[in-house]
């Protein structure tokens, strides 16, 4: 079975700078997906950025990008220049390519709780 | 706002009672997921549903019961409540097709008393 883990609980961010947070996953899969989700005080979830464990390219989206590293099982999410809306729940989590689109539920760490300093 | 929508967005219920859960998921969305998460248990997937026919099991007790119906909302029922079933339940919808992304509600708080 896949697991997926996120060693901090927490962490915490000076507004304006940057910050890493890690997540390792373990599957025995060779195609897959995986995401960092978010989510604010509100508890909706939002998706931040995917993965496709088939490309080498590290996913971007604005201030978000990503270092997959599929050998190590590695997938840390970062945040540049950090604002005071980034202050929430983050979710590293895996989605199985093998059954294609109609099946396939998301696997997700602990979260992180992310807090932004003013 | 993701499309789907959740009902009710808060319950308070008495244990032994039993609670129905509403989703109806996005337009045209085929796949209906299941989300419990609790503090200690984080996010656990509950069920799938594709087109009205049961998909994928997760950590789903036999307490828990769900179904799709014809216009493709969902509905999860929890019986004999617990104290610890206590915790929010979010549905997630996805496209027909192939597709990576799963698009989620915005919960519903259970409070068991």
């Amino acid at each position: 079975a896949q697991t997926v883990t996120q060693s901090q609980p927490e962490m915490s961010v000076q507004e304006a700078e940057t910050v890493t947070l890690s997540c390792t996953y373990d599957t025995s899969e060779s195609d897959y997906y995986l995401f960092w989700y978010k989510q604010p005080p509100s508890r909706q979830m939002i998706l931040v950025i995917r993965q496709e464990a088939y490309k080498q390219q590290n996913a971007t989206e604005n201030r978000f990008s990503v270092n997959f590293q599929k050998a190590a099982k590695s997938f840390s999410l970062k945040i540049s220049d950090s604002q005071l809306g980034d202050a929430a729940m983050y979710f590293c989590a895996y989605r199985s390519a093998l059954y294609g689109g109609s099946q396939g539920n998301l696997i997700f760490g602990k979260g992180t709780k992310l807090s932004v300093k003013p | 706002d993701s499309g789907v929508t959740q009902t009710p967005k808060h319950l308070i219920t008495a244990t032994g009672q039993r609670v129905t859960l509403r989703c109806s998921p996005r337009s045209g969305d085929l796949s209906v997921y299941w989300y419990q998460q609790s503090l200690d248990q984080g996010l656990q997937f509950l069920i799938q549903y594709y087109n009205g026919e049961e998909r994928a099991k997760g950590n789903i007790l036999e307490r828990f019961s769900a179904q799709q119906f014809p216009d493709l909302h969902s509905e999860l029922n929890l019986s004999s409540l617990e104290l610890g079933d206590s915790a929010l339940y979010f549905c997630a919808s996805s496209p027909r097709g192939f597709t990576t992304e799963a698009f989620f509600g915005q919960g519903t708080r259970l409070t068991v008393v």
